[in-house]
């Protein structure tokens, strides 16, 4: 079975820097697919940006990119320019190629703070 | 945003009560998730749908029980709530698109409390 660790329960960053929210997993599938989700207060579950195992280039979104690292089995999150409506709790998740259902694996997910 | 509704938004329960959450779609998508968020642990599957009258069990199953008799519809019930219960459950749904899926869209979770 697949396992995603976040391994920072908490982070901070200052208003209009950057910061790196970590991710690793396990899997012995070649072929899958990696998302980073945003929930902030209000509960909601907001896609935040999303990877194909089988690109070698990293996902971007606008101030949301990602660094994937195949071999190590690595996902980071890196927000650039941090505003104040980016403090949320971010969970990284895992979706198999080839396993029927498109079920998600979460990790226990980071809170991000951003201070003005 | 995806047209998911779940209810109720709250419930406060007492151990050995049966609880019905509801999550209702206007999607028309084939596939229907439920969730259970913890701290410590992230989001777990509970129970899958495929289709109507279609479902299987995911990571946490034990003490849950779904159903789904239409497509817009997908229920999840608890026949005797316990306090390792607690939590709060999300719906999500999504969609083949060619070889894959749409992304999942989740509801705005229930928040159970067993007392």
């Amino acid at each position: 079975a697949q396992t995603v660790t976040q391994s920072q329960p908490e982070m901070s960053v200052q208003e209009a820097e950057t910061v790196t929210l970590s991710c690793t997993y396990d899997t012995s599938e070649s072929d899958y697919y990696l998302f980073w989700y945003k929930q902030p207060p209000s509960r909601q579950m907001i896609l935040v940006i999303r990877q194909e195992a089988y690109k070698q280039q990293n996902a971007t979104e606008n101030r949301f990119s990602v660094n994937f690292q195949k071999a190590a089995k690595s996902f980071s999150l890196k927000i650039s320019d941090s505003q104040l409506g980016d403090a949320a709790m971010y969970f990284c998740a895992y979706r198999s190629f080839m396993e029927y259902g498109n079920k998600l694996v979460f990790g226990a997910g980071t809170i991000l703070r951003v201070k003005s | 945003d995806a047209g998911i509704t779940q209810s109720p938004r709250h419930k406060v329960t007492e151990t050995g009560t049966p609880v019905t959450l509801r999550c209702h779609q206007t999607e028309n998508h084939r596939y229907m998730y439920w969730y259970r968020q913890d701290p410590g642990h992230g989001l777990r599957l509970i129970h899958y749908s495929y289709g109507v009258k279609d479902t299987d069990k995911g990571e946490v199953s034990d003490g849950y029980s779904v159903s789904r008799s239409k497509t817009e519809d997908f229920l999840l019930t608890l026949e005797s709530a316990t306090s390792s219960q607690t939590s709060v459950y999300f719906c999500a749904i999504s969609e083949r698109a060619g070889l894959g899926f749409t992304e999942a869209f989740f509801g705005q979770g229930t928040r159970l409390t067993v007392v």
